[in-house]
């Protein structure tokens, strides 16, 4: 089993739609990150949470230390939204990255 | 503002040479890291650095070689024997501590024809 597991693997949306995509992990960590990648394109950091919930425009991202568990909400999606996004943690006991396989989001106009 | 900088962003290269692929980085962070992601794959170690003149292999670092003369840059070069070269490369830094995060560069994307 993947130390940082996200869901869904692919997820198809018509515009406007409210997305969530979810990252769950099994170690112990001092940070997550969400980034986000176009097709063919460069890395760009979202945000990075270690409680809490943090907000970005139309970007929403929350974080359950207990559970393990973040999720990256999307309000009112646009086919610009259209991405690979990627969560990682930082490992607690060597600070190193562990990083989820991303998903793939697609918004359709 | 401070940041990483990773040049160039596309980088195409004839198979069998060597190719180095720039981060320099003004945040003062100890730490720098290479990672390298295949398409539809996940992002995956290569070299990292914590302190300058010093560096430790990641998970894949067979055909790659790294320098770490100075706090500020930490170049990755890609050799003749690296057997599938053709991939996005990403650098990375952290600052040693619990509470701090990563920063990330853009991204270089080497393509060997």
């Amino acid at each position: 089993k993947n130390e940082v597991e996200q869901s869904p693997q692919n997820l198809t949306a018509q515009e406007g739609e409210f997305i969530t995509i979810n990252c769950s992990y099994s170690v112990g960590i001092s940070a997550l990150h969400w980034l986000q990648q176009h097709p063919g394109g460069g890395i760009v950091s979202l945000f990075m949470l270690s409680s809490g919930k943090k907000k970005h425009g139309r970007l929403i991202a929350t974080i359950n230390i207990q559970e393990k568990h973040s999720s990256l909400h999307i309000t009112a999606s646009h086919p610009r939204d259209s991405a690979v996004y990627i969560c990682a943690v930082k490992s607690d006991s060597n600070y190193q990255l562990i990083w989820g396989a991303g998903t793939k989001l697609i918004i359709k106009p | 503002d401070g940041g990483i900088t990773q040049s160039p962003k596309y980088l195409f290269r004839k198979e069998g040479q060597n190719v180095t692929l720039s981060c320099e980085q003004n945040l003062n962070h100890d730490a720098m890291y290479w990672y390298r992601q295949d398409p539809g794959q996940g992002l995956r170690l290569i070299y990292y650095s914590q302190i300058v003149n010093d560096f430790q292999k990641g998970d894949i670092a067979e055909g790659y070689s790294v320098s770490r003369e100075k706090k500020e840059s930490f170049p990755l070069t890609v050799t003749s024997a690296q057997k599938n070269p053709t991939a996005f490369y990403l650098c990375a830094t952290a600052v040693r501590g619990v509470n701090y995060g990563y920063t990330f560069g853009s991204g270089t994307r080497l393509t060997v024809v």
